[in-house]
């Protein structure tokens, strides 16, 4: 069955500043992979995915994220961060046989001034 | 494109008493929805899988006589709990998928009190 790691509960940021989320995956085959953002009491959405092809993926809001076989990881990244990017954000792994996602436990993350 | 609706977005009962929330997919439709539950600072944990015309699927541990899920139509799925609890009070977010495609696209959650 298919997994999802975030190392990281909660990162704190300097606006500005560059991030990186960790995400790990488990998968026999090659994996379907996501990035999600979620505000507060809102629902999900998705900044970017990879199925197949160029391994740099470029989302939404200035994220980009790589797949990284070899070490079988896909982290999210952003230049420069801005307050808004203060959320939860989750990675999970699709199985192409039931369309099930799972989903890391997500990364809290927030911006200081 | 994609949009998928939830209703209500917010919803308050007393213990005992059932709530349905309404999921639909509006510009698609979706053979396949999903129904998640989230508690607060906590990752998604799918609850079941509902397929139009055909009775869910359920995950482990989820009760299927609590959770009723009904997928009547391409376009809509309910989930209704049933005698509910204070316990039940979460975040529940339902999902869809277009045919064949491996990408889900998220309602905006109905947050759920039990008092």
């Amino acid at each position: 069955a298919q997994s999802v790691t975030q190392p990281d509960i909660h990162i704190t940021v300097s606006e500005g500043a560059s991030l990186e989320l960790r995400c790990n995956y488990s998968y026999g085959a090659t994996p379907y992979l996501f990035w999600y953002v979620q505000s507060p009491g809102q629902g999900l959405q998705l900044l970017l995915k990879y199925f197949s092809g160029d391994t740099l993926v470029q989302g939404i809001k200035g994220f980009e994220a790589e797949f990284k076989r070899s070490q079988s990881s896909f982290n999210l990244r952003k230049p420069s961060v801005h307050w808004s990017d203060a959320a939860e954000y989750f990675c999970a792994v699709v199985s192409p046989n039931d369309y099930k996602l799972s989903f890391g436990a997500g990364t809290t993350v927030t911006v200081r001034a | 494109g994609a949009v998928v609706s939830q209703h209500p977005s917010w919803v308050i009962c007393k213990s005992g008493t059932s709530v349905k929330i309404e999921c639909r997919s509006l510009d698609f439709q979706a053979t396949t929805m999903f129904w998640y539950r989230q508690f607060p600072k906590q990752s998604l944990m799918l609850m079941a899988t509902s397929n139009e015309g055909s009775k869910a699927t359920y995950e482990q541990g989820v009760e299927k006589d609590k959770f009723l899920i009904n997928h009547a139509s391409l376009t809509l799925s309910t989930l209704t709990v049933t005698s509910a609890h204070p316990e039940d009070s979460s975040f529940y977010i339902c999902s869809a998928i277009q045919g064949a495609r491996n990408e889900q696209y998220f309602g905006p959650g109905t947050r759920l009190t039990v008092t």
